[in-house]
């Protein structure tokens, strides 16, 4: 398996400008998180999704972010207008979770390095 | 206070120490990660414990359910080694870290 595929793996905006980022988890993993990093905050959970339902948005900064999963191979995250506060490295990782209490490794993409000039 | 803390936050060793790097936590979890980030790059998930102890190498994860402390030690450290260490914590069902702000391993030769 190829692992948790990102792209891009850097994005340079202005302002203003839609970004869309992309993720592909690994094939047979149930679970998906966004994640962003950076200086100041360090990691932190955007959004996760089990079996493509949006399970706890509660970390997604505000309004301008939205997530979709439309199938189990494909995921984004966009930020609709884009500020430069929003440069950070975003970070998709996929797992498998049985359901029920437990937790399980997870699986990093490369990241998506985003400057917002 | 953070959920999940760390120490040090910055550590410089020399090639061949033993290294240890604590982590301590106030909640409840179903599991501790800990992770390791090089410079630039991605994230890679070294362990994922509940009990006891793991090994993997030169890699060792303990954890302390009782105290909620766990730490990660490298024997024969090496320059390779240099990344920063993350700890993370899975609530009851597993589906959300919650990160420790990470510590910056430095190994000299």
């Amino acid at each position: 398996d190829a692992g948790v595929i990102q792209s891009p793996r850097h994005e340079v905006t202005e302002m203003g400008q839609e970004v869309t980022l992309r993720c592909k988890p690994i094939s047979g993993h149930n679970s998906l998180f966004w994640y962003r990093q950076t200086m100041m905050r360090g990691l932190e959970l955007l959004i996760y999704f089990n079996n493509n339902v949006p399970i706890d948005d509660s970390g997604m900064p505000e309004d301008r972010f939205s997530a979709k999963m439309p199938n189990a191979s494909f995921s984004t995250l966009k930020i609709q207008p884009s500020e430069p506060r929003d440069s950070a490295v975003y970070f998709c990782a996929s797992s498998f979770l049985a359901g029920g209490p437990g937790a399980n490794v997870l699986t990093f993409g490369a990241g998506s390095r985003l400057t917002v000039l | 206070k953070n959920e999940v803390e760390q120490s040090p936050q910055n550590l410089t060793a020399q090639e061949g120490e033993f290294i240890t790097i604590n982590c301590s936590y106030s909640v409840g979890i179903s599991a501790l990660h800990w992770l390791q980030q090089h410079p630039g790059g991605g994230i890679v998930s070294l362990f994922m414990l509940s009990s006891g102890k793991k090994k993997h190498g030169r890699l060792i994860a303990t954890i302390n359910i009782q105290e909620k402390h766990s730490s990660l030690h490298i024997t024969a450290s090496h320059p390779r080694d240099s990344a920063v260490y993350i700890c993370a914590v899975s609530g009851r069902y597993g589906n959300k870290l919650v990160f420790g702000a990470g510590t910056i391993l430095r190994v000299k030769s």
